[in-house]
């Protein structure tokens, strides 16, 4: 079955240590997108990318970085993860066709939680 | 620019109706709507494209007034199953393929 697949499920690094998570998708979706959605809240979009243009959220803290290697891989890279940074890391993909807008659904992978010790 | 949703949360017994609304302050392209169960990803309800649309998953229906930029979620009838936190997301007409997250409702169905 297509799908999106996030690696690791459960992640534990330490404060300040880098961390990267991964995804994947087999949909051949063209747009790949990093939530970060902690305890009781909305994901909250970090960026995403539209085939290999990369789009970051205004907010999105510089210690948040994104590589999309080829349309099948993104990953995820938190270069010094703080106390804060402890949520659930949602992937999602879509297929979005040119500037008309998105108007396919967002497949979401099962997310990655991260704990910082 | 986050949606608002409301209500935060809502109680219903197994049988019992409610809605659920979305509201942006900008002009939208398209309304989704997702649920989201307890430690699991956010699972596809339905799209909506066009002012008035309405569509249906199941007992479950949308609107979307585009001249407003409001959406309503109708949950009919509500089953166990729909116990959850309901998304609405958005995509601004000026910022294409950008699905904003409102803050979510809560749905608990109880017997």
């Amino acid at each position: 079955d297509a799908m999106v697949i996030q690696n690791p499920r459960y992640q534990v690094t330490q404060f300040g240590k880098p961390v990267t998570l991964s995804c994947s998708q087999t949909l051949n979706h063209n747009v790949m997108y990093w939530y970060q959605q902690k305890s009781s809240q909305a994901p909250k979009l970090l960026f995403h990318y539209y085939d290999k243009d990369f789009n970051n959220e205004a907010d999105t803290p510089d210690n948040f970085q994104s590589r999309r290697p080829n349309t099948s891989f993104c990953f995820l890279d938190i270069r010094s993860p703080g106390l804060g940074d402890a949520a659930m890391y949602l992937c999602a993909t879509s297929r979005v066709g040119g500037r008309t807008g998105s108007n396919s659904p967002l497949h979401f992978g099962n997310g990655t939680r991260l704990t910082v010790t | 620019q986050q949606p608002v949703q409301s209500p935060q949360a809502v109680i219903l017994r197994e049988g019992e109706d409610a809605v659920i609304n979305c509201s942006s302050s900008k002009a939208l392209y398209s309304v989704h709507w997702y649920r989201q169960k307890h430690g699991e990803a956010p699972v596809f309800l339905m799209i909506l494209l066009k002012g008035g649309e309405q569509k249906g998953h199941d007992k479950i229906s949308a609107s979307f007034n585009e001249k407003k930029q409001q959406s309503s979620l109708y949950l009919t009838a509500s089953q166990l199953s729909y116990s959850g936190t309901y998304f609405c997301g958005t995509v601004g007409s000026d910022s294409w393929g950008k699905l904003q997250f409102g803050a979510g409702t809560q749905v608990v169905v109880t017997p």
